[in-house]
């Protein structure tokens, strides 16, 4: 069975760059058809799309904060990767990787990791 | 950004039956695309509870059941039950913004 956990700083000072890892283990982050996500919530809200890279290197972004942030996959650590430059208080949340099962008009998250809370704070 | 409206709250005593509503558009529910359900228990990760509109993964209790039509799409939780206390969120993928689009999320107390 597929699990994701992420890692990664708890506090990032305002103005520099979040950086978090979501390990896969129980299967290859290679085998079958699926895209691997960021998902945030900050506090108290609801959930945010961040977005998605398939393991060819292929990325989709949330429009919203595309300019900020970049996702990676390092295949042979079993790991993808997030990214998010030049942050400020709103955003602290925390952050979830999830598996995408994708295909024509049906998109869903599963597994979804445990989430780290990331605090943007001098 | 939620671009799926659901009520804020719901509320039922033990055993009785309670919906959930997710209200979309024409670039997302209503152009086609799936509607997925997440249950959110307190302090922890979303979890799959629907997907497909009306499936649900192995291990989820058949008291969940989804359906959708139109623009819309509805949670049902039959014979509530104190476990049930979380909040449960929509998802669809919208067409115009090209983004995964969730639900304003919907909180379950049981009475």
């Amino acid at each position: 069975q597929v699990q994701l956990q992420e890692s990664g700083p708890g506090l990032v000072k305002p103005s520099q760059t979040l950086s978090l890892t979501c390990t896969v283990s129980g299967g290859s982050i290679s085998s079958g058809s699926y895209y691997w996500s960021w998902i945030r919530q900050p506090a108290g809200k609801g959930l945010e799309w961040i977005g998605r890279i398939y393991t060819s290197g292929s990325t989709n972004y949330n429009p919203s904060l595309k300019s900020r942030v970049t996702i990676s996959v390092d295949t042979s650590k079993n790991q993808f990767s997030l990214k998010l430059s030049s942050v400020t208080a709103a955003d602290t949340a925390v952050y979830y990787c999830a598996r995408v099962t994708t295909s024509g008009y049906y998109h869903w998250f599963d597994p979804w990791g445990q989430g780290t809370l990331v605090t943007v704070s001098s | 950004q939620s671009v799926l409206t659901q009520p804020p709250s719901v509320s039922g005593a033990p055993g009785q039956r309670v919906t959930i509503s997710c209200t979309g558009s024409s670039s997302n529910i209503g152009a086609g695309y799936d509607v997925h359900w997440y249950q959110q228990l307190p302090g922890t990760a979303p979890k799959l509870l629907i997907y497909g509109n009306s499936n649900r993964p192995s291990g989820v209790p058949d008291r969940f059941s989804g359906s959708k039509s139109g623009t819309s799409a509805s949670l049902a939780i039959t014979g509530l039950q104190a476990e049930d206390e979380a909040d449960y969120y929509c998802q669809s993928y919208d067409s115009s913004l090209s983004v995964y689009v969730f639900g304003t999320g919907t909180k379950v107390t049981v009475l």
